[in-house]
């Protein structure tokens, strides 16, 4: 059965210091992967997705990066962190665009 | 581009009520629709889906949705809750050809009280 993984579980960061949240799968071979953003009273958002090794698709302007060095690894990046930039963050993935699964979040609050 | 309206953002319930969360969407092109539940500090989870087929659709622990495509809606209902679905619901649609963006509602809090 396919898992997916993301760690840290939180993480609390000052404003202007990097970030990089990572996300791995399991149990399956070159899933759809994404990023989204949960934030308080602005709902869940969709960051950027992946459909392949090295292929990014950002869905919103921001400070924040995505990359994916491997076929089940998805990194999301920032080199200076802002304060709006806390929240939770999902990771999850699909089969060719299918039923998303999401992972466990990441809370990251930037202090 | 879709969009998803969960009308109420809080729903308290007491214990062995029916509950109904209603969900409306907008979309120019056919989507598939879902249904995640969200626990207090953890993931979503997936409740159920509508692909195709027949329009009610139901869960392993008790939850039934139906699409009405004439009234763009996918309500989930439980006819008894039990203390244990106090969560977050989100409905989501996302667009059946090459589709990658779930659009989500803003969420209903359930809150079942004993």
């Amino acid at each position: 059965s396919q898992t997916i993984h993301q760690w840290p579980a939180t993480l609390v960061q000052p404003v202007g210091s990097p970030l990089s949240l990572e996300c791995t799968v399991e149990g399956t071979s070159n899933p759809n992967l994404y990023w989204y953003r949960q934030a308080a009273g602005r709902g869940l958002q969709l960051l950027f997705y992946s459909v392949g090794i090295g292929q990014i698709s950002s869905e919103v302007p921001q400070n924040l990066s995505a990359s994916r060095p491997q076929d089940r690894q998805f990194i999301l990046s920032s080199k200076k962190l802002l304060l709006s930039d806390s929240g939770f963050y999902l990771c999850a993935w699909s089969v060719s665009g299918g039923t998303q699964y999401f992972g466990p979040g990441t809370r990251l609050l930037v202090l | 581009a879709q969009s998803v309206t969960q009308l109420d953002s809080q729903v308290p319930v007491f214990e062995e009520a029916p509950v109904e969360l209603r969900c409306n969407y907008s979309s120019s092109v056919s989507v598939y629709l879902f249904w995640y539940v969200q626990y207090p500090n953890q993931g979503l989870q997936l409740l159920l889906k509508y692909l195709s087929g027949s329009t009610l659709v139901e869960s392993i622990n008790g939850f039934e949705a139906e699409f009405n495509k004439s009234q763009t809606s996918f309500h989930l209902r439980k006819p008894s809750v039990h203390i244990s679905d106090t969560a977050e619901y989100f409905c989501a649609v996302i667009a059946k050809a090459a589709g990658n963006k779930l659009t989500f509602g803003g969420g209903t809090r359930v809150l079942v009280k004993p």
